[in-house]
């Protein structure tokens, strides 16, 4: 069974601090890592995509990877409470529904950034 | 870009009719969409795979005679709630994944809520 483990939070935080959000996947041969936004009763939306270790920035988010641990992470700097979402963790998993493999979400993180 | 549309984005229905939502990829081509569901307060659960031209890989439980997929065109993928039910109430997201270039990230479309009387 390939899973995608996320702490289901509340994860709260106040604002102007860095959010950490951490997702383990249990499928070794995974290559693609995404992280998505959710806001209550909307639909995800793609915040971060990374293929290598290492880190990957983009405006105030880093996403990080490490394959040899299963570990893939978004930290958020400068937390502002329009960030207060669930963040869902997306892995690939190679021959899951279909030759090129579908995602597999985690459950996804609650975030809350307190003003 | 890459935008996914979903219409309609809210239906009321009386139980035992059926439902036509559609899922387009309005600037891209997909041969792939993918159909969620999704109730309050849990996470996303995958239902089908749409393939184009093909017939739809659907997850264990789902009723493939239920919830009928077709994807037609590169562009257009639909899913049909036959003889709905209360309990089919939920917030059906659909997504789709570039036929070229893009990698496997899913776009996804803005979900269609569906209230079954």
């Amino acid at each position: 069974q390939k899973e995608v483990e996320q702490n289901s939070g509340p994860l709260s935080v106040p604002e102007g601090a860095i959010a950490s959000l951490n997702c383990t996947y249990s499928d070794r041969v995974s290559q693609s890592f995404f992280w998505y936004r959710q806001y209550s009763g909307k639909s995800p939306e793609l915040i971060m995509s990374i293929y290598s270790n290492g880190d990957k920035e983009d405006g105030r988010f880093t996403a990080q990877l490490n394959k040899a641990s299963q570990y893939v992470s978004l930290l958020i700097r400068d937390s502002q409470p329009s960030d207060s979402a669930t963040y869902l963790c997306a892995v690939n998993s190679p021959g899951y529904g279909g030759s090129q493999g579908n995602l597999i979400f985690g459950k996804g993180t609650k975030l809350s950034v307190k003003p | 870009g890459a935008v996914v549309s979903q219409h309609p984005s809210w239906v009321i229905c009386k139980s035992g009719t059926s439902v036509k939502i559609e899922c387009r990829s309005l600037d891209f081509q997909a041969t792939t969409m993918f159909w969620y569901r999704q109730f309050p307060k849990q996470s996303l659960m995958l239902m089908a795979t749409s393939n184009e031209g093909s017939k739809a890989t659907y997850e264990q439980g789902v009723e493939k005679d239920k919830f009928l997929i077709n994807h037609a065109s590169l562009t257009l993928s639909t899913l049909t709630v036959t003889s709905a039910h209360p309990e089919d109430s939920s917030f059906y997201i659909c997504s789709a994944r570039r036929t070229s270039g893009g990698g496997k990230t899913q776009y996804f479309g803005p979900g269609t809520r569906l209230l079954v009387l």
